[in-house]
């Protein structure tokens, strides 16, 4: 069963942030919220994690809402190498990844 | 960071044939990798969990005696797919984790065609 629903696609300016939408309304108090992202034939790329307070790091922002049923990953200044699919994922910590279907990123020159 | 290396990148062979692709974790020890596979316009799909020193555990659907999975150290997992088809082909990949609040990290994937 699906955990979370992202958006199919989503279009973005190169240099300008690119916001993108998970919904988890059904998220458990011990599941955290992880962002991958995979680029065309290559392996998924970890992005960020967390669990209730907002993340920042080298790479990406993580917001999430108070009450934990939905969050957004922030690219801060999109690249056209940030062109991929990016896949939310809730899961318990130590548990396996289920990739769902993702959102296909789109940067436009 | 974490390095999660795969080999090899890509393989082909023909039908009938067992191919083995290694999954190594190089600055961590893992005492769990994952298998997935993926086919074209597809998401990944988890075909099963690596633990070291004991038994894989499959995913639904996925059959043990075809691929066969081996976790003989904590920085080396094997995937052999058996009897190779042309059905087989597909972008195998793996991953591993750390111990604790980490994050799981993947290789750059196998991409397998069967003749």
């Amino acid at each position: 069963d699906a955990k979370t629903t992202q958006p199919t696609s989503m279009d973005c300016a190169e240099g300008r942030a690119a916001n993108l939408p998970c919904n988890h309304s059904t998220i458990s108090g011990n599941e955290y919220v992880y962002w991958y992202r995979q680029i065309h034939s290559q392996g998924p790329q970890y992005i960020i994690h967390g669990l209730k307070n907002n993340e920042t790091n080298e790479m990406a922002s993580l917001i999430i809402t108070e009450d934990r049923k939905s969050s957004t990953l922030i690219l801060p200044h999109a690249t056209l190498r940030d062109t991929a699919v990016y896949y939310c994922i809730v899961r318990p910590r130590d548990d396996k990844i289920i990739f769902g279907k993702g959102t296909r990123l789109h940067i436009l020159p | 960071g974490a390095v999660v290396s795969q080999h090899p990148s890509w393989v082909i062979c023909k039908s009938g044939t067992s191919v083995k692709i290694e999954c190594r974790s190089l600055d961590f020890q893992a005492t769990t990798m994952f298998w997935y596979r993926q086919f074209p316009k597809q998401s990944l799909m988890l075909m099963a969990t690596s633990n070291e020193g004991s038994k894989a555990t499959y995913e639904q659907g996925v059959e043990k005696d075809k691929f066969l999975i081996n976790h003989a150290s904590l920085t080396l997992s094997t995937l052999t797919v058996t009897s190779a088809h042309p059905e087989d082909s597909s972008f195998y990949i793996c991953s591993a984790k750390r111990e604790g609040n980490q994050p799981q990290h993947f290789g750059d994937g196998t991409r397998l065609s069967i003749l």
